[in-house]
């Protein structure tokens, strides 16, 4: 069955970087996007941008433009989202999903079960 | 950029009656639109896409209807499991955004 299973909690302060991962199983990790969605706490879902696992390419929301980096390690299925400059803002829950249906569309299928980051001084 | 307001914010109502869940995008997503449930402490879940095709393993009590900027999501019969959180999501314009969601509440 597909499964992606994220990295666990990270307390990070103002200013520094946290990397969050998300390692995929049960299909063939090259064969969809990769997207990145966080919730702030009691909050709503807001998208962060996209990565194909097969040619590295991304696509980034405008918010995250020069902060957000999305790669990958294709050797063990596994897709990465770091983001710099943290300010308490940044406070959420990270969730990658499994992005597109092979066919153009681009909802999320399959979530990873969220990463919290706390950005505290 | 295209926005998606969902309405009500809140909806109440008791287990066995009929939820209606709207979402409405500000330009047309053709039907490129998604329904997705969140419970408390969970990650979202997938129920509906292309507006109205459930995804595997979405009960036959969850119906989406709708296309171009008007969109509802129906829940036939309320289950106790159903208590949750509703997000809509449009995948038709870059870049895909969600409605700020709507909760449904035990009445």
């Amino acid at each position: 069955q597909v499964q992606l299973v994220q990295s666990g909690a990270e307390v990070k302060k103002p200013g520094a970087s946290v990397k969050v991962s998300c390692k995929a199983s049960g299909y063939t990790f090259t064969s969809y996007d990769i997207n990145w969605v966080r919730q702030a706490t009691g909050q709503g879902l807001e998208w962060m941008g996209w990565m194909n696992p097969n040619s590295g390419n991304t696509g980034y929301a405008q918010k995250f433009q020069g902060r957000v980096t999305m790669t990958r390690n294709t050797s063990i299925s596994t897709a990465y989202m770091e983001l710099s400059s943290l300010r308490s803002e940044d406070t959420a829950v990270y969730y990658c999903a499994r992005w597109g249906d092979g066919s153009g569309s681009y909802y999320s299928d399959y979530w990873g079960q969220g990463t919290l980051v706390t950005v505290s001084s | 950029e295209i926005v998606m307001t969902q309405s009500p914010a809140t909806l109440s109502v008791s287990p066995g009656e009929r939820a209606t869940l709207s979402c409405r995008a500000s330009q047309s997503v053709s039907s490129n639109l998604a329904w997705y449930q969140q419970k408390p402490g969970q990650a979202p879940r997938l129920l509906i896409y292309g507006a109205s095709t459930r995804a595997t393993g979405i009960p036959a009590r969850f119906s989406g209807s709708g296309s171009g900027t008007e969109f509802t999501l129906t829940i036939s019969s309320l289950q106790s499991e159903d208590f949750a959180v509703y997000y809509c999501q449009q995948y038709n314009n870059w870049p895909q955004a969600f409605g700020q969601g709507t909760k449904v509440e035990i009445k």
